[in-house]
């Protein structure tokens, strides 16, 4: 069973906004920050957002993150074709003391 | 500018270890704690544990007690991680990523990422 909860697949055409949902619990997502990596097909992950919404230097303004509850949400907007690559949403779990991954999301532009 | 280079690939045997190490460049190592993930094929990232490069602080994934060291050698500016009793669901790459702190004193959890060492386990 997944401790966060990613869609598998998001898609948008260039120059749109697309959101990427990650669903969480009280023991992560309810108490702790969230963080936002993209990997590039054949790459490593890259971090792009931490503490729920600040970007690392380097990092465009096009890519903003936002947190309700037990949920956080990123968003991409200007989509380019570069933009297409896997997102994952990360946070410390406090039951698990443990950090957490979500099952990652395909963004296809 | 920050670097994270890692040993190359292995190929164990099942019941074998495996040993990646993880050289930093670039900043002072001591101030910043290394985490280490891994990543099987066509799988989400998972976190193995941390430690702390300054005071040798360690801490595991409850998944990997027992089986993980962590190790820190200042003089060398490296991280190490064994992996022991390793099993076929252990072939993955695995990755050192460093916590960072921005500006402003706040962590920046793996802000920097190693290029990945890949481990296979296959008799």
């Amino acid at each position: 069973q997944s401790v966060l909860t990613q869609p598998p697949s998001a898609s948008g055409t260039p120059g749109q906004t697309v959101a990427i949902s990650c669903s969480g619990s009280s023991s992560n997502l309810g108490t702790n920050f969230v963080y936002w990596f993209q990997q590039l097909p054949g790459t490593t992950p890259k971090l792009l957002i931490y503490r729920n919404n600040r970007r690392p230097s380097g990092v465009p303004d096009r890519f903003s993150a936002s947190t309700s509850g037990t949920s956080a949400s990123l968003a991409i907007s200007g989509l380019r074709s570069e933009d297409e690559a896997v997102f994952y949403c990360a946070t410390w779990d406090d039951s698990l003391n443990a950090w957490v991954f979500g099952g990652g999301t395909m963004l296809t532009v | 500018q920050v670097q994270l280079v890692q040993s190359g690939a292995e190929v164990k045997k099942p019941g074998a270890s495996v040993r990646v190490s993880c050289k930093a460049s670039g900043y002072t190592f001591t101030r910043f704690s290394m985490n280490w993930v891994r990543q099987a094929p066509g799988q989400r990232l998972e976190w193995l544990g941390w430690i702390d490069s300054g005071n040798g602080d360690i801490k595991y994934s409850q998944k990997f007690q027992g089986r993980l060291t962590i190790t820190s050698d200042a003089s060398a500016n490296t991280v190490s991680m064994e992996l022991s009793s390793l099993r076929s669901e252990d072939t993955a790459v695995y990755y050192c990523a460093r916590d960072g702190l921005d500006s402003s004193g706040y962590y920046a959890h793996f802000d920097y990422w190693g290029q990945g060492t890949l481990v296979t386990v296959s008799s």
